[in-house]
C-alpha cells in the first residue's frame, strides 16, 4: 500500500497571503496525484488531478506541482472561502490512498 | 447536470447488513468506473471499493474485503454496496464517486451507524 503523508497538519494564513501544502508518497506515483477540498458538512470537491491540472471550474489561485513522491498544492492568495481541509490522493495503484488532510484556516 | 445520490444508510447492530445504493444522472453511467469512499466521524477519507464500467474488475480495501461487495446495474444507472458483518468501526458517511482519472464527481453521502 502506498502511504500518503501530508504536512503541515494545520495552517493559518492571512487573507491574500500564499498557502503551501505538501504531500509525500511512499512510492513513486509519476503524476497520478489528486487534491481535494472539503468544507464542513460537505462532500469533497476535486481541485487538481494529474498533479497539476485544475479541475473544471477551479479558480486559478489553486495550483499543483510535483511528480514522483513530492507534491505541492499552492493557494496563491487565500480567500475566506478557502477555509477547508485539503486531501491528497494517489491513483497510481490499488488500494487508492488518501493523505490525512491539512486544515487551512484564516489568520 | 451531473448528479450522484446515495441512499440506504441507517442504524444497524454489529454483525448486521445494509445495502447502499447510488443513482447517477446527467452523464453516460456505463462509460465510467465508480467508487465508494467513506469518512468516519471527525476523520479523513478512506477509499473502500472500485468497480469498472463493465463490472469486469472490482477492488476492495483490506478493511472490508470479504465482508462488502460492490455491484452496478448500468441499465438503471445505479451502483450498490452490499455491507455484511458490519462492525462498529464501519460507522461513517459513505460517498458514491465517479472516477475518471481522479474522483471527479461526489454524491452528498449517506450515513451508516453501527451500534448495539
Amino acid at each position: 500500500e502506498i502511504v500518503m503523508t501530508q504536512s503541515p497538519v494545520s495552517l493559518s494564513v492571512s487573507p491574500g497571503e500564499r498557502a503551501t501544502l505538501s504531500c509525500r508518497a511512499s512510492q513513486s506515483l509519476s503524476s497520478s496525484l489528486a487534491w481535494y477540498q472539503q468544507k464542513p458538512g460537505q462532500a469533497p470537491r476535486l481541485l487538481i488531478y494529474g498533479a497539476s491540472t485544475r479541475a473544471t471550474g477551479i479558480p486559478a489561485r489553486f495550483s499543483g506541482s510535483g511528480s514522483g513522491t513530492e507534491f505541492t498544492l499552492t493557494i496563491s492568495s487565500l480567500q475566506s472561502e478557502d477555509c477547508a481541509v485539503y486531501y491528497c490522493q494517489q491513483y497510481s495503484r490499488w488500494p487508492r490512498t488518501f493523505g490525512q488532510g491539512t486544515k487551512v484556516e484564516i489568520k | 447536470q451531473v448528479h450522484l445520490v446515495e441512499s440506504g444508510g441507517g442504524l444497524v447492530k454489529p454483525g448486521g447488513s445494509l445495502r447502499l445504493s447510488c443513482v447517477a444522472s446527467g452523464f453516460v453511467f456505463s462509460d465510467y468506473n465508480m467508487t465508494w469512499v467513506r469518512q468516519a466521524p471527525g476523520k479523513g477519507l478512506e477509499w473502500i471499493s472500485d468497480i469498472s464500467h463493465s463490472s469486469s474488475a472490482r477492488f476492495f480495501a483490506d478493511s472490508v474485503k470479504g465482508r462488502f461487495n460492490i455491484s452496478r446495474d448500468n441499465g438503471k444507472n445505479s451502483m450498490y454496496l452490499q455491507m455484511n458483518r458490519l462492525r462498529v468501526e464501519d460507522t461513517a458517511v459513505y460517498y458514491c464517486v465517479r472516477e475518471t482519472t481522479a474522483m471527479d464527481v461526489w454524491g452528498q453521502g449517506t450515513t451508516v451507524s453501527v451500534s448495539s
